[in-house]
């Protein structure tokens, strides 16, 4: 039971490039979740889904975009990359019973866009 | 609407010494309330919940937390400092009525000195 994985767990770009982060999760949850984390304010959220096929904006949603094709994926895409991107992302996962099950983290990826 | 505010982005203590990490949040519905631990290049880790019941829950390591409605805070302590809690520590905020999303604090950093 691998719980939650993030693949990269590092990457460096340049403005301009895109790429894709993968996260993957094993426990049959429901929710899944894109984070953001920067030094100082906590982690913000960027796009979530409440089940396979769907997703919805969170609190930093711009120059970002996801998919959930299949339950256990949730991709996060940079079209676009910018400077002000570089910041760790974590993806999490969790239940869907009402809210009162905690979010399981990946280990994170550290992006640096140059 | 939901908000966390964590009082203290750092609090050092000696080893041995009682830990005690602030933690106030608002919620237009009742809330479940998370305290996660996060260790130097990992993910977050859920250290214990507040969902329904007892207002004084227990969580691993050692660490507890009280539930006060009439104080909105949901304040982290541990008797005695040991040199492995030094991480940083998020509280974070759910409603049962907002697609399981939740709403973290910017975190507070705990240094244990010998």
């Amino acid at each position: 039971n691998a719980g939650v994985t993030q693949t990269p767990k590092f990457r460096v770009l340049k403005t301009g490039q895109s790429m894709t982060l993968l996260c993957a999760q094993d426990m049959n949850h429901e929710y899944m979740y894109w984070y953001r984390q920067d030094p100082g304010m906590g982690l913000r959220l960027i796009h979530y889904s409440v089940g396979e096929g769907t997703t919805a904006k969170g609190e930093v949603p711009d120059g970002y975009n996801v998919s959930r094709l299949k339950k256990q994926n949730f991709l996060l895409g940079l079209e676009s990359a910018a400077p002000s991107q570089t910041s760790v992302y974590f993806c999490a996962s969790s239940d869907n019973t009402g809210g009162q099950g905690p979010q399981y983290f990946g280990p994170g990826t550290r992006l640096t866009v140059l | 609407a939901q908000s966390v505010t964590q009082l203290g982005s750092h609090v050092s203590v000696s080893e041995g010494a009682l830990v005690l990490l602030r933690c106030n949040y608002s919620s237009s519905v009742p809330p479940y309330l998370f305290w996660y631990v996060q260790y130097p290049n990992q993910g977050l880790q859920l250290l214990l919940k507040y969902t329904t019941g007892a207002t004084l829950v227990k969580g691993i390591n050692g660490f507890e937390a009280e539930f006060k409605k009439s104080e909105t805070s949901f304040h982290l302590t541990k008797p005695s400092a040991h040199m492995s809690d030094a991480a940083e520590y998020f509280c974070a905020v759910r409603a049962n009525t907002n697609a399981g999303k939740s709403t973290f604090g910017d975190g507070t950093t705990l240094t244990v000195k010998p």
